[in-house]
């Protein structure tokens, strides 16, 4: 069964720190691109951070450039968000979820984990 | 980045209507379009890529259509269980937005 579970769930101080892992199984890690997402309270869906199959291309939302650093561990089969420099606007319920290559839809997601930036 | 634009943002509509969902983006994204269903409190549900393939499992009452910049999601019949947040995304290259989302609420 195809299964993406996110964790680091936290509240964390403006200007701080959060690292967000997603472990993955039922499937070949490496075969597939694997995505960020987050939603903001009562808001929409918005696209955060994307790593290609081969891992040799990310991509970035203009938000989160520059702050948020998107890795993995293949030996882990685990997916990572690094974010720093947090603002109270990044909080939201982040999903990790994959696609079947970067030209696809996204077909399995995480059930999401909050971060919560406040003071 | 690509801008993605749905309407309406939220839609009215009684069980066994027909429901038309736009998507228009701000520049050409060929087929790369994908649709998702959101209910509250659960991750989304992925419909529909590629513009109108169906994924698999998902009731053929949905349905894609578009290409270029102007989409469309419909639902021919709609049932209790499509009330929900719909949403469109485009993939390009290296490069993922989704629209702001439609809200399907029960007349």
């Amino acid at each position: 069964e195809v299964q993406v579970v996110e964790s680091g769930e936290g509240l964390v101080q403006p200007g701080g720190s959060l690292r967000l892992s997603c472990a993955a199984s039922g499937f070949i890690f490496s075969n597939y691109a694997m995505h960020w997402v987050r939603q903001a309270p009562g808001r929409g869906l918005e696209y955060v951070s994307g790593m290609s199959s081969d891992g040799g291309s990310t991509y970035y939302a203009d938000s989160v450039k520059d702050r948020f650093t998107i890795s993995r561990d293949i030996s882990k089969n685990t997916l990572y968000l690094q974010m720093g420099s947090l603002r109270v606007e990044d909080m939201a319920v982040y999903y990790c979820a994959r696609s079947n290559g970067w030209y696809s839809g996204i077909d399995y997601w995480g059930q999401g984990t909050l971060v919560t930036v406040s003071s | 980045d690509i801008q993605m634009t749905q309407s309406p943002s939220t839609l009215s509509a009684s069980v066994g209507d027909r429901v038309t969902i736009t998507c228009r983006a701000s520049q050409s994204i060929s087929r790369w379009l994908a649709w998702y269903q959101q209910k509250p409190g659960k991750a989304p549900k992925l419909l529909i890529y590629k513009a109108s393939t169906l994924e698999s499992g998902v009731p053929s009452r949905f349905s894609g259509s578009g290409s270029g910049t102007e989409f469309t999601l419909t639902i021919s019949s709609l049932q209790p269980d499509d009330f929900a947040t719909y949403y469109c995304q485009q993939y390009t290259s290296y490069s993922r937005t989704f629209g702001q989302g439609t809200k399907v609420e029960i007349k």
